[in-house]
Order: C-alpha cells, then sequence, then structure tokens
C-alpha cells in the first residue's frame, strides 16, 4: 500500500540554524500539507499547497517558513531561522482532492531545537 | 476561530468492553468531520470522514455517527481488544484547501 514518507525522523538542531524536513508524498495525490504538534498540544495546521502555490496558511506559517516541491516527488518544509519554539513533531500530509478527501500522513519528524 | 473538542481525554477500558468517544465541534459553515487512529510510533490513519448530517460509517468494530446541528460525532468501538489501543483523533476540515483543526484527541488503553 502506498504511504507517505518522511526524513529525517529526528532531526537536532541549534537555534537560529536553517532546517529542512522533507516528505514524499503518495505519487498521485495533489494535494500536499504540514501539520505539527508541539508536545502536549493539539496538531495544528501549517499549510496546504496544491498547483504548485501555498492555498492556505495557518498564522504560525510565517516568513521563517516555507514550503516547495522542487522536483515533482518531494515536498519541503524549510524553516530559516530556528526558535526554540519550533520544537515540535512535524507530519506531512497528502490527499486526492482538497476538500472531503481523506489525509495520508507521514510518521513525522521530531525536530529539537537547543 | 474553529475549536474541536474531544473527550475523553483518555479511557481506560478492559478486554471486551464496548466504548465510545465525544467530538464537539462548531456547526456553523460545517465542511466535514475526519477520525484518525494513531498509534505510538506510527504515522496518524484514517478511519472515516463525513460530510452529511445523520452520516453512520462502519468499518470493523469501529462505527461512527454525525450530527452536523449541533456540532458533534461519536466514534464506538465494539468489543475493544487490546490492538485498538491507540489515540483516536477528530479533525473539522474548513473547505476545499483541506486544512484540517483537530481536537486534542481520546488516548484508549485496552488491558487484557
Amino acid at each position: 500500500e502506498p504511504e507517505v514518507t518522511q526524513t529525517p525522523s529526528h532531526q537536532v538542531t541549534q537555534m537560529g540554524q536553517e532546517v529542512i524536513l522533507r516528505c514524499v508524498p503518495i505519487s498521485n495525490h495533489l494535494y500536499f500539507y504540514w501539520y505539527r504538534q508541539i508536545l502536549g498540544q493539539k496538531v495544528e495546521f501549517l499549510v496546504s499547497f496544491y498547483n504548485n502555490e501555498i492555498s492556505e496558511k495557518s498564522e504560525i506559517f510565517d516568513d521563517q517558513f516555507s514550503v516547495e516541491r522542487p522536483d515533482g516527488s518531494n515536498f519541503t518544509l524549510k524553516i530559516r531561522s530556528t526558535k526554540l519554539e519550533d520544537s515540535a513533531m512535524y507530519f506531512c500530509a497528502s490527499s486526492w482532492t482538497g476538500d472531503s478527501n481523506e489525509q495520508y500522513f507521514g510518521p513525522g519528524t521530531r525536530l529539537t531545537v537547543t | 476561530i474553529l475549536n474541536v473538542e474531544q473527550s475523553p481525554q483518555s479511557l481506560h477500558v478492559q478486554e471486551g468492553d464496548s466504548t465510545n468517544f465525544t467530538c464537539s465541534f462548531p456547526s456553523s459553515n460545517f465542511y466535514a468531520l475526519h477520525w484518525y487512529r494513531w498509534e505510538t510510533a506510527k504515522s496518524p490513519e484514517a478511519l472515516f470522514v463525513m460530510t452529511l448530517n445523520g452520516d453512520e460509517k462502519k468499518k470493523g468494530r469501529i462505527s461512527a455517527t454525525l450530527n452536523t446541528k449541533e456540532g458533534y460525532s461519536y466514534l464506538y468501538i465494539k468489543g475493544s481488544q487490546p490492538e485498538d489501543s491507540a489515540t483516536y483523533l477528530c479533525a473539522s476540515g474548513s473547505g476545499n484547501t483541506g486544512k484540517l483543526i483537530f481536537g486534542q484527541g481520546t488516548t484508549l488503553q485496552v488491558k487484557p
């Protein structure tokens, strides 16, 4: 069964450093998402991406964040200058459509900012 | 602001017990309600997506109902098994961008 994959599974970085989290969505899906969960809190929506552009982003997704689909298979989340409060589990998801279709989630990347 | 709430936060049951959880969401501008099952160290796995008031969906021993007018959904597990132990997340879909607003989850532990 096709699945969403994410690398790395765990990333440790120093405050102020740039990180890139990588995802390979399911191949025939058209919509891509990033979510995150800070320990003990709800899973939060960050951004949705369709047709090579952002279709919606949350207040969390400020200028420090960017997303890209560089080669038609990978979907990346970049954080330019990490802060301590960016420490979280980051999930990538994909779906066939953007409305009432189920989303397929990856296993997550745990980002620790020290 | 769309707020999705789940109760209880955690639940411990014996194998064979039936159980249910609640998800409440704002009923205005409803679009879709998703249920996910999330086992530790694995990816959240979609159980159901429901869109119509009165929807009832079933997958094996797990079923869900939806009331969009009053803003709640119930998830039922009949005859719980240890392998049902997981966190169950509900999420409200807020439009055609696919954005999901999640509840805090209900963590179920089924003791053999």
